[in-house]
């Protein structure tokens, strides 16, 4: 089945802990991204990546890292957590580089309270 | 730079009546748009974009939106709400110039009264 895998689903961490939030896809899809979601504001973009060994900032990086070794996975990492990360986060999926040629697909989305 | 807008963040509707969420957008072109939707405790799915032509589009789910270039506005509608339609939905925008910039409005909560 096609599909976007994230894990942990549900994570609850205090400040300062380094944390990894896995992201795989089993699709070969080339264009990859991270979303965060909070009440009111929609879903923001972390970072994202068009293809491997490629990653950019999107509009909330801030606090945040990724990488992108191999096609299938595009990690989340947080080095230092704080309060103010507390959010659902999704990753997401394209088949091409682009995000107007092709559906993005979502994963079911990862909820870290960060104390 | 590009914006959405939701007006209504929650919306009620009986089952069976039509539904129609608005979207405003801001862009000085025209941009790709979409319409997701997110039900309790899941990720985001398409229901339908709009990238040119003809300016009715028809998703799933018997999902339609309507892009009006002189409103800036791609509305969802839907003619018969049923239950199972009850959950949050996103319209987004996607720049023509740059296809990576694509920015989601904050979203309208449907609840379906039987």
């Amino acid at each position: 089945e096609a599909q976007v895998t994230q894990n942990p689903r549900y994570l609850i961490t205090v400040t300062g802990k380094k944390l990894t939030v896995t992201c795989s896809q089993n699709m070969n899809h080339e264009y990859m991204s991270w979303y965060r979601q909070d009440p009111g504001l929609g879903l923001r973009q972390i970072y994202y990546s068009m293809n491997v060994e490629v990653t950019d900032k999107g509009d909330v990086p801030e606090g945040y890292k990724v990488s992108r070794k191999e096609k299938r996975n595009f990690p989340l990492i947080l080095e230092s957590p704080s309060p103010n990360q507390t959010s659902l986060y999704f990753c997401a999926s394209s088949l091409y580089g682009t995000v107007r040629e092709g559906e993005q697909y979502f994963g079911p989305g990862t909820r870290l309270t960060v104390t | 730079a590009q914006s959405v807008t939701q007006p209504d963040i929650h919306i009620t509707v009986s089952e069976g009546a039509s539904l129609e969420l608005r979207c405003n957008y801001s862009y000085g072109a025209t941009p790709y748009l979409f319409w997701y939707v997110q039900s309790p405790g899941q990720g985001l799915q398409l229901l339908l974009k709009y990238f040119s032509g003809d300016t009715l589009v028809q998703g799933i789910k018997g999902f339609e939106a309507e892009f009006k270039r002189s409103q800036s506005s791609f509305n969802l509608r839907k003619p018969s709400v049923h239950w199972s339609d009850a959950a949050e939905y996103f319209c987004a925008v996607a720049s023509f110039y740059n296809n990576n910039d694509m920015r989601f409005g904050a979203g309208t909560r449907l609840t379906v009264k039987p």
